[in-house]
């Protein structure tokens, strides 16, 4: 699976639109993008995956570029309950040594 | 509402006991995982399998064993635990076939070696 880049640290008031971007230039054809969320020490919890196109649910949307190398996790409405960890991770059907990293530590304040 | 389960959810036990962490799932995943995490650190994967009866090593050396004997269990062995293995240790699953294949984890095991 393919190495992903997230920014350390961002920083979100609360009920604002949180703008979490990941760089995975080396991505294939038919990976995945995936978005995981940790909080406190909680196993990591699904956010939202897509392939090409940009995907919305009940917790995010995920926005992809064009050349697929970059994409973006919004959430539209911090709260104080969506500061944790982070993860963006490229997956596809054959992976199994998937790449977690450090992910991007979210802090929403009041 | 869990699909993977994990126990215990916390352990502190003394140095050479032998322990074994549950891991189950209800969804028919052929694969499985586990990782390690120390606090505040990246996850790292220690073991996983495709199916019944298949186990690797993952990039983190770990002197765990594993054993995949049903779809739906993947237990973790210490033989004898040492404070190094203090850690959390998470198990997880994916779907091998349909469009999502995605981890679902469960909460983890927080293990201290004393």
């Amino acid at each position: 699976d393919a190495k992903t880049t997230q920014p350390t640290s961002m920083d979100c008031a609360e009920g604002r639109a949180a703008n979490l971007p990941c760089n995975h230039s080396t991505i294939s054809g038919n990976e995945y993008v995936y978005w995981y969320r940790q909080i406190h020490s909680q196993g990591p919890q699904y956010i939202i995956h897509g392939l090409k196109n940009n995907e919305t649910n009940e917790m995010a949307s995920l926005i992809i570029t064009e050349d697929r190398k970059s994409s973006t996790l919004i959430l539209p409405h911090a709260t104080l309950r969506d500061t944790a960890v982070y993860y963006c991770i490229v997956r596809g059907t054959g992976g199994f040594k998937t790449i977690f990293g450090a992910g991007t530590r979210l802090f929403v304040k009041a | 509402e869990a699909d993977i389960y994990q126990t215990p959810r916390y352990l502190v036990i003394g140095t050479g006991k032998k322990i074994t962490l549950e891991c189950s799932q209800t969804m028919g995943h052929d694969k499985m995982y586990w990782y390690q995490q120390d606090p505040g650190m990246e996850l790292h994967l220690i073991h996983y399998s495709y199916g019944v009866n298949s186990t690797e090593k993952g990039d983190l050396s770990s002197e765990s064993t594993v054993s995949r004997i049903r779809t739906e269990h993947f237990p973790l062995t210490l033989e004898s635990a040492r404070p190094s293995h203090t850690s959390q240790y998470l198990c997880a699953s994916s779907a091998g076939a349909g469009r999502n294949y995605g981890y679902t984890f469960g909460s983890g095991t927080r293990l201290t070696v004393v």
